[in-house]
């Protein structure tokens, strides 16, 4: 069991431009989902995968971010146009089952800094 | 809207003390409290997940409580360590979803 990564560990980038983050869930797991948080707060929902099917978004999300997981594995999110807005932690997470009460898994984030 | 809350917002005690937190959440429709550590430069650590009114779980010196009816968990440390120091969130969510609301965390520092 390797846990949750994620790829890059830190991204900065200019506003405007596009970026893309990826997240390896633990393998067996079909549930990943991904969190943003900023300073000061807690993680806030963003969106959640059961295998390859985009099951929830938040209505915070803007047009400009899209993620997708393909093959029910890696996850990738994408973020159009950035703002300097989006600078946060985004987080993935993984869990096991499709209940409400299983742990979900962290990866350590990637942080993007918008200048 | 879910909304989670915790206090305090930060916490500074010596080594040995021994503390506690407080996370509050809607308790209608409430499935489930879930309880993460997160070191710096870390991911976010499980601790617990409680399901049922009155259920106490524990982990080493952590130690954490429920009550849905009221609509709030403590977490308790006893006999902290420089080690402990972290940021400690809580997370309900009202469905079957897996869908977490974070409180905005309490940061612990435990000075040696």
């Amino acid at each position: 069991d390797t846990g949750v990564s994620q790829d890059p560990r830190h991204k900065i980038t200019k506003r405007g431009q596009n970026v893309t983050f990826r997240c390896d869930p633990i393998s067996e797991h079909n549930r990943l989902y991904w969190y943003r948080q900023t300073l000061g707060q807690g993680p806030e929902f963003l969106t959640y995968f059961q295998n390859e099917a985009q099951l929830e978004k938040s209505r915070l999300l803007s047009d400009r971010f899209s993620a997708e997981r393909p093959k029910g594995s890696f996850s990738t999110l994408e973020i159009q146009r950035t703002e300097q807005g989006d600078s946060a932690m985004y987080l993935c997470a993984s869990s096991s089952a499709s209940g409400g009460t299983d742990t979900q898994y962290f990866g350590p984030g990637t942080r993007l800094t918008v200048l | 809207i879910l909304n989670v809350e915790q206090s305090p917002q930060s916490l500074h005690v010596q080594e040995g003390d021994s503390t506690n937190f407080t996370c509050s959440f809607p308790s209608s429709n409430f499935y489930a409290l879930h309880w993460y550590r997160w070191e710096t430069a870390k991911s976010p650590e499980a601790l617990f997940v409680m399901t049922l009114n009155g259920d106490e779980k524990k982990k080493g010196r952590i130690s954490a409580t429920l009550n849905t009816k009221e609509g709030y968990s403590y977490l308790y440390i006893k006999g902290s360590q420089p080690e402990d120091s972290a940021t400690y969130l809580c997370a309900s969510n009202s469905g079957n979803t897996g869908k977490l609301i974070f409180g905005q965390g309490t940061t612990l520092q435990v000075k040696p």
